[in-house]
Formats: structure tokens, sequence, C-alpha cells
């Protein structure tokens, strides 16, 4: 079945940087994207962009653009996403979800079960 | 940047009762090369991640009980959860992907 498998959680340092990955399976993952959303504790969901595994393409959101970078590596259909430059307000659940191209964004399904970062010093 | 806001915050629903959820958008979703309406529904279980339910506003994603429907369009959707049972305890997201940056809603609580 179509399964995304995530890293497990961290614990950084403010100015540390971090990186999540995400294991994809059940699906041709070179045809879809892989996109990166957050989850602060008790609160919404805020998308952090996505990465085309096919064209190596991005997006990323303006309040992480700079210090984020996403990659895939097809061989072994995983994802990546690193951020730097820490701070305690990226304390955060991280998913990874297959992202599906609607001829403008994406929808997401299904999605990694998460991640948590820890940014504490 | 599209503003989704949904209402309500929360509500409580009694067992086989049925669950309605809005989500409002500061902008028109509606149009793009499908010439659809380019939202999608979530539900979040306590510490689960989010499981997508639809998508173009109504489009149910496999697996999805028809319990779940989804209507609107333009700018005024709704989720609408059919004889709610226990396991549909959750926090109900819609998101837009017509434009970028991708945003969701705050969410909606669902309790019995």
């Amino acid at each position: 079945q179509v399964q995304l498998v995530q890293s497990g959680g961290e614990v950084k340092e403010p100015g540390a940087s971090v990186r999540v990955s995400c294991k994809a399976s059940g699906f041709n993952f070179i045809n879809y994207q892989i996109a990166w959303v957050r989850q602060a504790p008790g609160r919404g969901l805020e998308w952090m962009g996505w990465v085309s595994p096919y064209t190596g393409r991005t997006q990323y959101a303006p309040n992480v653009q700079g210090r984020v970078t996403m990659t895939t590596d097809a061989p072994t259909t995983t994802g990546y996403m690193e951020l730097r430059n820490l701070s305690p307000d990226d304390t955060a659940v991280y998913f990874c979800a297959r992202g599906v191209s609607s001829g403008r964004g994406l929808w997401f399904g299904p999605w990694g079960q998460g991640t948590l970062i820890t940014v504490s010093s | 940047d599209i503003v989704l806001t949904q209402s309500p915050d929360s509500l409580s629903v009694s067992l086989g009762e049925r669950a309605t959820i809005n989500c409002k958008s500061s902008r028109n979703i509606f149009g793009g090369p499908n010439s659809q309406d380019y939202l999608a529904w979530y539900q979040q279980k306590p510490r689960q991640a989010p499981r997508l339910l639809l998508y173009w506003a109504s489009t149910r994603e496999s697996g999805v009980s028809d319990r779940f429907s989804g209507s609107g369009s333009g700018t005024h959707f709704t989720l609408t959860i059919d004889r709610l049972q226990a396991e549909d305890v959750a926090v109900y997201f819609c998101h837009q992907y017509f434009d970028t940056p991708a945003t969701f809603g705050q969410g909606t609580r669902v309790d019995i």
C-alpha cells in the first residue's frame, strides 16, 4: 500500500540544522511531488514547500525560504527536508506527504507519521 | 495569501447525527485549467497524521466512507459527516491549493 515513513524525532539547539527523511513506497515515486507541512504544538497546519523527484524543482513557503532545502533520492524513493538556523519557533511535528498535482497546486495524501523536532537550549 | 476561515471552531454531535463544518475562503478558488474548486478536506485524529478525505471540494479519496461529503463553490464550502460515529472524533481542516502559498483553515474539532 502507499506509505510514507519518516525518521525519528530530534532535539536541537537554537542555531543548529536538522534533516528529516521520508521513505516512500507503494507508488511510482517520480510521478508525484513530496510536500512538507509542519504543525506546532496545539496549532494548525503550515505548508512549507514541495519538491519534484522527477525534475528536482522546488517551491518553498516565504516564511522558510532561505532556511529550507528539500531534496529527493529517486533510487531509494526517499525525500529529505533540511531546515537551518533553527529557533524555538521551529518546534513542531514535521509531516511529509505525497503531493498530487492539480494543474495549479497540490493536494496531499497520504501523509507520513510525523517527526517531532524540538528546538531548545 | 488566501485565508481560510472555518466555523465553528468546535462542535459536539450526538452519535448517528450529522456534523456540518464550514470553510470560507478570502478569495475565489474556483477556476484554473480544470474549472474546479481547488479545495481539499483532511481529518486528523488525536496523535495521528492528517488523512485526506476530499479533493476538488467534493471528490472522495479512495477508501473514504460515503458518510463524508463536500459541497460549495467559489468562496464557501461545507464538509458534512452523516450518521456520526465514535471513530469520527477528530479535527478537520480545509486546504486551498489554488494559489501559493498553500493554506489551511484553523481546524474544527468534532466530538461526541
